[in-house]
């Protein structure tokens, strides 16, 4: 168990529509990454977000957006789903100024 | 963007081999990490590496950061079914702080009996 939770678990929705994902990182952990993993990308990074701020971006598409609140929770919003948006979506915590990345269990979308 | 070539991408062999996996940059990297995932986990941390030449083993995993610091490899010896599974490397160009791990896309683990 990584001390990082993701919910929820399994999302599955149509096209058009917008979720949110939610991740709580590990105690004390100040950053939170966002990944989406598909079958052919890999694991791809979005976002990171650091106490409270957005501090570096990745390949994250402009109809998704995230944010972290004060108590360091993080939410993942996407919008206007597209079919090629299912995937695993993950959360990862870091602690201090490691490389390490903690994975939480991952959120499965699909876009029907 | 930061290219990480991860070979084989699958590997089948039969239990009690030994097997070794690895990753190369197009780039210097500072930091190399191994990690596993099982079907429907998250990815698990198994080996961080900070320093060029580093070996560092945990159980019957050995990972290694290459002397270039482009390259770093896992070895596993005498596998065991609970080895199957996908792993992957990953590896940062900055000394921790505000920067995403590049990923390999995985080596694909599966043990015959």
């Amino acid at each position: 168990d990584s001390g990082v939770t993701q919910t929820p678990k399994h999302l599955i929705t149509a096209t058009g529509q917008r979720v949110t994902l939610r991740c709580s990182p590990r105690s004390g952990d100040l950053s939170v990454y966002w990944y989406q993993q598909s079958l052919d990308q890999g694991l791809q990074f979005l976002i990171q977000y650091y106490n409270g701020e957005e501090r570096a971006k990745g390949n994250i598409l402009e109809r998704f957006s995230a944010q972290q609140f004060p108590d360091l929770h993080s939410e993942l919003n996407l919008s206007s789903l597209e079919l090629g948006d299912s995937a695993l979506y993950f959360c990862a915590t870091r602690t201090g100024n490691t490389g390490e990345l903690f994975f939480g269990e991952g959120s499965r979308l699909t876009v029907l | 963007g930061q290219q990480l070539n991860q070979s084989p991408q699958s590997m089948f062999i039969q239990e009690g081999e030994d097997v070794s996996m690895n990753c190369t940059s197009s780039s210097i990297f500072n930091t190399w990490l191994w990690y596993k995932q099982d079907p429907g986990e998250g990815p698990v941390l198994l080996i961080a590496l900070y320093k060029a030449g580093e070996l560092t083993s945990n159980g019957r995993l050995t990972a290694q950061f290459g002397i270039t610091r482009k390259d770093s490899f896992l070895n596993i010896s005498a596998s065991i079914p609970s080895d199957v599974g996908i792993y992957f490397c990953a590896g940062s160009s900055r000394g921790g702080g505000a920067d995403g791990l590049t990923f390999g896309k995985g080596t694909h683990l599966i043990i015959q009996p």
